[in-house]
């Protein structure tokens, strides 16, 4: 079946920096979604692409749907505290309307 | 917008008993729900996708008749998990969509412990 292929599995972050992470499949998607989760909450949309190429921002995040379809990145610009937590990527599967999710990028503030 | 709440928010039981988990779309009618199950530091896992009026489709290797699930309205879905045991400890999550969009839109969790 499909799979989503995020990384990295997690990263430390310091206040100020920019940060990335991306998402691979080996099958084309027509829709890409990123989430951030926060410890015992349910996962928030952050940012939703429909056309390959596209780039979208959503305050410091910033997410392109790459030109193959089989790829998105998502950046951080200027990391706050409250950037920690679980970022998914997201498309829609083959069949229906169901997801399919990246295992996610923990992202932590560095000591 | 794309407002979906979960009750209860946590929730702790004895083995053997019943337990109802309600998720609401509260600014949209919602044709789908989905129920994911997610396990600490893992990804999330669809148990099964239920639309307004018809049964809902169950994911391989989930039991249909432990975790019985409702969509009654456009609002409102149910999961129930009967005669939870402690295996079934774990954060329950569902979601919402609309038909012709593949976004979905996420309740806050309900954190089920079962003794």
């Amino acid at each position: 079946g499909q799979q989503l292929n995020q990384s990295p599995q997690s990263m430390f972050i310091q206040e100020g920096e920019d940060v990335s992470m991306n998402c691979t499949s080996s099958s084309i998607f027509n829709t890409w979604l990123w989430y951030k989760q926060d410890p015992g909450e349910g996962p928030v949309l952050l940012i939703a692409l429909y056309k390959a190429g596209e780039l979208t921002s959503n305050g410091r995040l910033t997410a392109q749907f790459g030109i193959t379809r089989k790829d998105s990145f998502l950046n951080i610009s200027a990391s706050i505290p409250s950037d920690v937590g679980i970022y998914f990527c997201a498309g829609p599967a083959a069949a229906g309307n169901k997801l399919t999710f990246g295992g996610g990028t923990r992202v932590l503030v560095k000591p | 917008g794309a407002v979906v709440s979960q009750h209860p928010s946590r929730v702790i039981c004895k083995s053997g008993t019943s337990v109802k988990i309600e998720c609401r779309s509260l600014d949209f009618q919602a044709t789908t729900m989905f129920w994911y199950r997610q396990f600490p530091k893992q990804s999330l896992m669809l148990m099964a996708t239920s639309n307004e009026g018809s049964k809902a489709t169950y994911e391989q290797g989930v039991e249909k008749d432990k975790f019985l699930i409702n969509h009654a309205s456009l609002t409102l879905s149910t999961l129930t998990v009967t005669s939870a045991h402690p295996e079934d400890s774990s954060f329950y999550i569902c979601s919402a969509g609309t038909s012709g969009d593949e976004t979905q839109y996420f309740g806050p969790g309900t954190r089920l412990l079962v003794l």
